[in-house]
Parts: C-alpha cells; structure tokens; sequence
C-alpha cells in the first residue's frame, strides 16, 4: 500500500514568488493535514481539509492557502513568499471526521523542503 | 485549546540505558495523546497513542507511555536505548471536539552514546 506521498521533495524559491506544495494521501483517507515545520519551531498547524472542505486554520496568514481535490489529494500554495517560510511542509492523512475521531492516527508525508533566498 | 509541553529539547543516554522522554499536556476535555518518532530526512511515524482505554500503552520498537491523569503526563520510556532510536520524538494530544487538528510538542532530540 502507497503511503503518503509529497512533492516536490525539493523546491527553491525566490521572496515574493509563489510555491505549490502537492499531496496524495493513503488510499481510503479522506482527512488531509498540513503542518510547517521550520528549524527550532516544532510542527505548526497549518491547515485540515476534509471531504473537500476546510475544517480548521492554524495562525498563518491568508497567503498560506490551499484545497482538497475529489480525489482527497490537496495542494498547498504560498504566495508572496517570505524568508521565514523556508522549512520543511509536511502532509498527513487520516480517515475522515466522525464521533470519536480525535484518536485518528496521522500518517506524514517525509515532507517537502522549501527554502526561500 | 490543548496544549503540550515536552520537557528537555535534548535528552542523551548511553547504548543500554533507561529512555525517558516527558510530555506534559493541558486539555478541558478528555484527551487522546500520541507520541511519534521523526528520523532525518523523514516524516513522523506512530509509535503509540492513548484512547482511554489502558493507561499503559505499549507501541513499536520497545517504547511504551503511560497516561497518568493526576500528573497531566504522558512519558515515553524504553528500557534500554539502542543506536537505533536516535531521532526527534514528538508528543501530541488531540480531542474529539477539534478532531483533526493534533497539537504537537516542540520535539525531543535522543542522542544515543555508544
């Protein structure tokens, strides 16, 4: 079975230009998860897409957006990029939203490494 | 909002020795808290996680975590460390009523010695 799957796995950008993050997530997840994680910062939150909808927004401002394709896999997109937004994006998948679904395990994505000159 | 705390942002142990990594969480309502290993160049993987049913879980690799309500804690421990578990171990809580957005720890560097 397909794990999560992320990419680019690399991507150099430039400040003020615009990147894309892709994501397909495990076959039967419908929940997709964004996370940034930059160096010394731990794992922020950043988005929660389920069945196609954004259910929940971390503390990122609203050039930090994205969506979630019928199939369940998303994309992420930075626009307007800034110096601190180099750092590494995870994914993750779980099964979608329902009564008891805070014990969902998230499966991660080994990431997409963005870094902005 | 949940909340989690990872006490020590380093922890170093000799091969054979006892692995204690904290995690102390704040939540209003009943939690579920998960603990899971990033190695270099990888995403995170489960090692285990609590659902309210046994307060001592044991996951992969040797690893377990007890649930201890009283103290808010959630530590992971492995009797005796191998080279192998060097990584960055990360602590999580999530609730039912904001289902999907897990809050993590800022993470726990293990340096194995040999």
């Amino acid at each position: 079975e397909a794990g999560v799957t992320q990419s680019p796995t690399h991507l150099i950008k430039t400040r003020g230009q615009q990147a894309t993050l892709r994501c397909s997530p495990i076959s039967g997840h419908t929940s997709v998860y964004w996370y940034q994680q930059a160096l010394g910062l731990g794992l922020q939150f950043l988005l929660w897409y389920d069945e196609g909808e954004e259910r929940n927004r971390g503390n990122f401002p609203p050039r930090f957006s994205g969506r979630q394709f019928p199939n369940y896999s998303s994309e992420l997109n930075v626009n307007a990029l800034e110096l601190e937004d180099s750092a590494l994006y995870l994914c993750a998948s779980s099964f979608g939203y329902s009564a008891g679904s805070g014990a969902n395990v998230l499966t991660f994505g080994a990431g997409s490494r963005l870094t902005v000159l | 909002a949940q909340s989690v705390t990872q006490l020590g942002s380093h922890v170093s142990v000799s091969e054979g020795a006892l692995v204690l990594l904290r995690c102390n969480y704040s939540s209003s309502v009943p939690p579920y808290l998960f603990w899971y290993v990033q190695y270099p160049n990888q995403g995170l993987q489960l090692l285990l996680k609590y659902t309210s049913a046994a307060t001592l879980v044991k996951g992969i690799n040797g690893f377990e975590a007890e649930f201890k309500k009283s103290e808010t804690s959630f530590h992971l421990t492995k009797p005796s460390a191998h080279m192998s578990d060097a990584a960055e171990y990360f602590c999580a809580v999530s609730v039912n009523t904001n289902a999907g957005k897990s809050t993590f720890g800022d993470g726990t560097t293990l340096t194995v010695k040999p």
